[in-house]
């Protein structure tokens, strides 16, 4: 079975460029989680999907960030225009099911804003 | 808020040489607290998940344990490739962040042949 999968592994911008990272999902979870992990501080949740509907949201820093998943498969996060601060490793995880059952992550994306 | 405290920060143990990593927690109510290995350039890989006081899980070298405020990984006698970040996270049973982990920042565990 195939793990969760981040696209790009890597990526560097400039400040107020745009970005967009993607993340596909274990075959079959309905639940996808996007975390963010900057320099020195630890993973912090971003957002939670229940198939394509947005669960919880509350983690988003700001309005310059925007999360989709069309069908209820794969996911993107779009950061537009990108600032210094959001430089840091984005992850994404699924789950079979809601409210208790282990979350698998993917291997993330490295996200430099120069 | 939920808090989730780690220590140490880093453990340095010979091969065979025993310890445990700490994990406090602060949550309204505990619906699940998970242990992850991160490797460098990984992603969290999953270890175990707890849910109630005097549950524990083992896997090979690697048990879990849970109270009401605390979790520890005991490493019985480590392995150089037990070494990464360990890191622990709690799931709050409340609200409507259903599944929302609280993560705390991790030990660094080295373990020297």
């Amino acid at each position: 079975e195939a793990g969760v999968t981040q696209f790009p592994s890597h990526s560097v911008i400039e400040k107020g460029q745009t970005v967009t990272l993607r993340c596909d999902p274990i075959s079959g979870h309905d639940n996808l989680y996007w975390y963010r992990r900057v320099m020195g501080k630890e993973i912090k949740f971003l957002l939670h999907f229940v198939k394509e509907s947005k669960q919880d949201e509350s983690g988003m820093p700001n309005n310059r960030f925007l999360a989709e998943r069309t069908g209820g498969t794969y996911s993107t996060l779009k950061v537009q225009p990108a600032e210094l601060e959001d430089s840091g490793v984005y992850f994404c995880a699924s789950s079979a099911w809601t409210g208790g059952n282990e979350q698998y992550f993917g291997p993330g994306t490295r996200l430099t804003v120069t | 808020e939920d808090q989730v405290t780690q220590s140490p920060e880093a453990l340095r143990l010979q091969e065979g040489e025993s310890s445990s990593l700490n994990c406090s927690y602060t949550v309204s109510g505990l619906r699940g607290l998970f242990w992850y290995r991160q490797d460098p350039g990984k992603g969290p890989e999953f270890l175990f998940t707890l849910y109630s006081a005097g549950e524990e899980k083992e896997k090979e070298r690697l048990k879990a344990t849970l109270t009401k405020k605390e979790s520890f990984l005991h490493i019985t006698a480590p392995k150089p490739e037990d070494s990464a970040t360990y890191l622990c996270a709690v799931l709050n049973a409340g609200g409507t962040s259903y599944g929302k982990l609280t993560f705390g920042q991790g030990t660094i565990l080295t373990v020297h042949p």
